[in-house]
């Protein structure tokens, strides 16, 4: 199936671990972003890549740090994570030509007790 | 700064019903996109509707179609023939026509369609 994926769709963890959670798209995009949605379903850009190269990135705090091996591939590393990161991230791409319609994958639900 | 304003936190209506969700957006771009995305319990985001601004066609999908009003910024959506499974929030969002350019999101509707 043509689709973005991330993985874990679930994540517990403890206060002050370090995770990452991973997102992977065969739709040919170009362009991938990070969104974080909070307890209220607010949703906010994080950071975006075109080609592997950052393009956009948010006042996030520096414990996030996108990588990007591959156009196809968007991955999310958090450190020393706080209460406070609980939300839901969502991976998307995007083709830069064409149809401008974003994909987004089924979220990863982040929790830290 | 690029503001998208939905105004209605919930709403409800009866199976078979038409309901309008309203959005208005604040930018001073004559060029963007707008989108409709609904995210129903699954959490899945799952786009809706989209409308490119130069076009002055309203966009219309099977039961949805949108209200797109440029001059007064606003670009509602309406479902006609409400299903339960219509039943989740929905998100207006805003892009300006740059590429590499960031969906700005409204604060969402929840709507509850009722048999």
């Amino acid at each position: 199936d043509t689709a973005v994926s991330q993985t874990p769709k679930y994540l517990v963890t403890q206060m002050g671990n370090d995770k990452s959670i991973k997102c992977e798209q065969n739709l040919g995009h170009d362009t991938m972003y990070w969104y974080k949605q909070d307890s209220k379903k607010f949703l906010k850009i994080m950071f975006s890549y075109n080609n592997k190269e950052l393009i956009i990135n948010e006042t996030v705090p520096n414990r996030f740090s996108p990588k990007s091996p591959d156009k196809a591939h968007l991955n999310l590393h958090i450190n020393s994570l706080e209460l406070g990161d609980s939300a839901v991230y969502f991976c998307a791409s995007r083709s830069t030509t064409g149809v401008y319609g974003y994909t987004f994958g089924s979220g990863t639900r982040l929790t830290v007790v | 700064a690029q503001t998208v304003t939905q105004s209605q936190p919930e709403m409800s209506v009866q199976e078979a019903e038409t309901v309008t969700l309203s959005c208005t957006y604040d930018t001073s771009e004559n060029n963007y996109y707008l989108f409709w995305y609904k995210q129903p319990p699954s959490r899945q985001m799952i786009l809706v509707i989209r409308q490119e601004a130069y076009k002055q066609q309203n966009a219309t999908e099977n039961r949805f179609s949108v209200n797109f009003q440029k001059a007064a910024k606003s670009f509602s959506l309406k479902i006609s023939d409400s299903q339960l499974g219509d039943t989740a929030m929905y998100f207006c969002a805003f892009r300006d026509a740059g590429n590499n350019r960031k969906l700005i999101w409204g604060l969402g509707t929840s709507l509850a369609v009722n048999p």
